[in-house]
Order: structure tokens, then C-alpha cells, then sequence
């Protein structure tokens, strides 16, 4: 079955604990991105990836990390997640970047 | 900078046609792309429009119109399952492609 898959689902974590959030799909897409999700401000782009070993920062991006090591992973890495980190996060990855395909969402929150 | 603007709430009766518009202002515009949220899940893909004119995949439609800078996504025959939240999102191309999201129109459905 072709999808998007998230790791942890769900995460409650403290302020400054390093934390790493895995995505993985078996599409074989090679554009990935990763988007946070806030009440009232729709999806916003975090960090995106063309290719294996290319990313490039979305419209939030400060206080995250990504990496590309292989094609079909694509992990958030928070350093030290503060409490304006809360959020819903989903991943998503694509053939062109025209039609993405979401994650089921991690719900993180940073006490 | 850069905005879409698509209505909060639009509220219609099952069976009816329902209209969710979306105006937005953004350098080196790609395409407009539309995403359908249920409460609780995951963004999934409707459509994408490149090119001007009327895109159909069943109920659903979509609009584009570059010179207006405006889309519109059209649902027909609405179902109680149609009762979600609706995106349209951009994609730009400078150096590298992004996606960004409008904030979502909630849409209620009623018997």
C-alpha cells in the first residue's frame, strides 16, 4: 500500500529535550516536505526537500532541522523544542511536488 | 509578499452545489492545488491547475484564472462526508518550489 508514514503520533516532551520526528514513504517520491499545522493558519511549509541530500527552508523554519540521507526518510529534528513548537505535524512527499501526499500527523507538545 | 484568501465558513445543504473561492498574490505562481481535511485526519490531494480554465474529477471542479489571480473549487451533488475543511494552496517556483497554503474554509454540510 502506497503511503506516508509518521513516528511518533503523538509526543509530550519538555521544553530544551532534543527530539527527533521520523517520515517515511514507499512511493519512491522524490520531492518530501514538512508542514506544521495551527489553528486558524492552515498548513505552513517548514522545510522541503527536492532530492536526496537537497533541502531548502519553507516559511518557518527556524528551530528545526531536517535531512535527506536517503530518499525514501525524511525526519524533523527540534534541538530544543520550545512551547511555541506545540503543533500538528505532517509530513508529505510527492512525485512533482503538484500532488502531495500527507502523513497521518504528529501532535507534539512541549511543556 | 505573498497571501491567499479563501472564506472562513460556507455552509450549504446536501444535494446542493457549493463554491470556495480563493484570491491570492504571490511572485513566480506555478499553480493552484486544492486539499480536503477531515476533522482529525490528514490533507488529502483534489486538484491541481495549471493552465486556466476548468479542471473535473467527479463532483468536484476546479478553476483557474491567472490573470484574475483567482481559483475557485466547486462541489456538486454535496454529501454529509463533504463536510470538511477545504485548502487551496500555490505553488511558486523561483529558485526552488514551495507550496503555500491558504488558512482553510470550513465547510458544514446540513441534511
Amino acid at each position: 500500500e502506497a503511503q506516508v508514514t509518521q513516528n511518533p503520533r503523538y509526543l509530550i516532551t519538555v521544553t530544551g529535550k532534543k527530539l527527533t520526528v521520523t517520515c517515511s514513504q514507499n512511493m519512491n517520491h522524490e520531492y518530501m516536505s514538512w508542514y506544521r499545522q495551527d489553528p486558524g493558519l492552515g498548513l505552513r511549509q517548514i522545510y522541503y526537500s527536492m532530492n536526496v541530500e537537497v533541502t531548502d527552508k519553507g516559511d518557518v523554519p527556524e528551530g528545526y532541522k531536517v535531512s535527506r540521507k536517503e530518499k525514501r526518510n525524511f525526519p524533523l529534528i527540534l534541538e530544543s523544542p520550545s512551547p511555541n513548537q506545540t503543533s500538528l505535524y505532517f509530513c508529505a512527499s510527492s512525485r512533482t511536488g503538484n500532488e502531495q501526499y500527507f502523513g497521518p500527523g504528529t501532535r507534539l507538545t512541549v511543556t | 509578499g505573498q497571501s491567499l484568501e479563501q472564506p472562513s465558513e460556507v455552509t450549504a445543504v446536501e444535494g446542493a452545489i457549493v463554491q470556495i473561492n480563493c484570491t491570492y498574490q504571490t511572485s513566480g505562481f506555478y499553480g493552484l492545488s486544492w486539499y480536503q481535511q477531515h476533522d482529525g485526519g490528514a490533507p488529502t490531494f483534489l486538484s491541481y491547475n495549471a493552465l486556466d480554465g476548468l479542471e473535473e474529477t467527479g463532483r468536484f471542479s476546479s478553476f483557474l484564472s491567472r490573470s484574475d489571480s483567482y481559483g475557485y473549487l466547486l462541489l456538486q451533488e454535496l454529501q454529509m462526508k463533504d463536510s470538511a475543511s477545504y485548502f487551496c494552496a500555490v505553488a511558486r517556483m523561483d529558485s526552488s518550489y514551495k507550496l503555500i497554503f491558504g488558512s482553510g474554509t470550513r465547510l458544514l454540510v446540513r441534511p
